[in-house]
């Protein structure tokens, strides 16, 4: 599809594994941030990429978070010893940076629940 | 103090009314406003830019206070179909591609 596409839709663990979340951006972005929106809260921002390279990734919260881009596309975001407090829904988004819109494309987002 | 703050409503309005939500920023050095609306379980979405001028979209109206640091959003005529929830957005300084999200207006239109 053309839009923004993520990996897995829903994800269930067990407290201590490792997580990995995929973020396929509509092609031709350049710029991909990763958010996560906890239940009835707004979008906690984590990170964002501008090519390969990150620029801004103070909104990771520890180092268990990492993220990674490659090819100026895909992205994966890893959550290591994954914790209950990392359930959440992951959002990826994408936009083409030329000029700045504003207007991110968000994918549907990957539910982790950590049990 | 948040970055960006709304009042997270409930808002519930009847249809056809006026409704109007503020939104306030604490970095005065921020370049570029939004607002985005979120459905119930779907991904945020762009509704509108705001300019320093003022700006309209149809039945919506954008405004921006830098001396205050607000950002407005008035919705005229509201349909049912404007229930969501209204995300208020702000970049960084000149140069800092982050975009920093509220927590978001709920709104609801009363048949």
């Amino acid at each position: 599809g053309a839009g923004v596409s993520q990996s897995p839709s829903n994800k269930v663990t067990e407290k201590g594994k490792d997580v990995e979340l995929r973020c396929d951006p509509i092609s031709g972005h350049t710029a991909l941030y990763w958010y996560r929106q906890s239940l009835g809260q707004g979008l906690e921002f984590l990170i964002y990429f501008q090519g390969n390279s990150a620029p801004d990734k103070s909104g990771l919260p520890s180092d268990r978070f990492s993220a990674e881009r490659t090819g100026g596309s895909v992205s994966t975001l890893t959550i290591q010893r994954t914790q209950q407090e990392d359930s959440a829904v992951y959002l990826c988004a994408s936009s083409f940076r030329q000029v700045n819109t504003g207007e991110l494309f968000f994918g549907e987002g990957s539910r982790l629940t950590v049990l | 103090r948040k970055e960006v703050e709304q009042d997270p409503g409930p808002f519930n309005v009847p249809e056809g009314a006026t409704v109007a939500f503020n939104c306030t920023y604490s970095n005065s050095a921020s370049q570029s406003f939004f607002w985005y609306r979120q459905d119930c379980r779907k991904e945020p979405k762009l509704l509108m830019s705001v300019y320093s001028s003022g700006n309209e979209d149809g039945r919506f109206t954008a405004q921006l206070n830098r001396a205050s640091q607000y950002i407005s959003l008035l919705i005229r005529d509201s349909k049912l179909s404007d229930s969501a929830t209204y995300l208020c957005v702000v970049t960084g300084a000149f140069g800092n591609e982050k975009l920093t999200f509220g927590t978001g207006t709920r709104l609801t239109i009363i048949p």
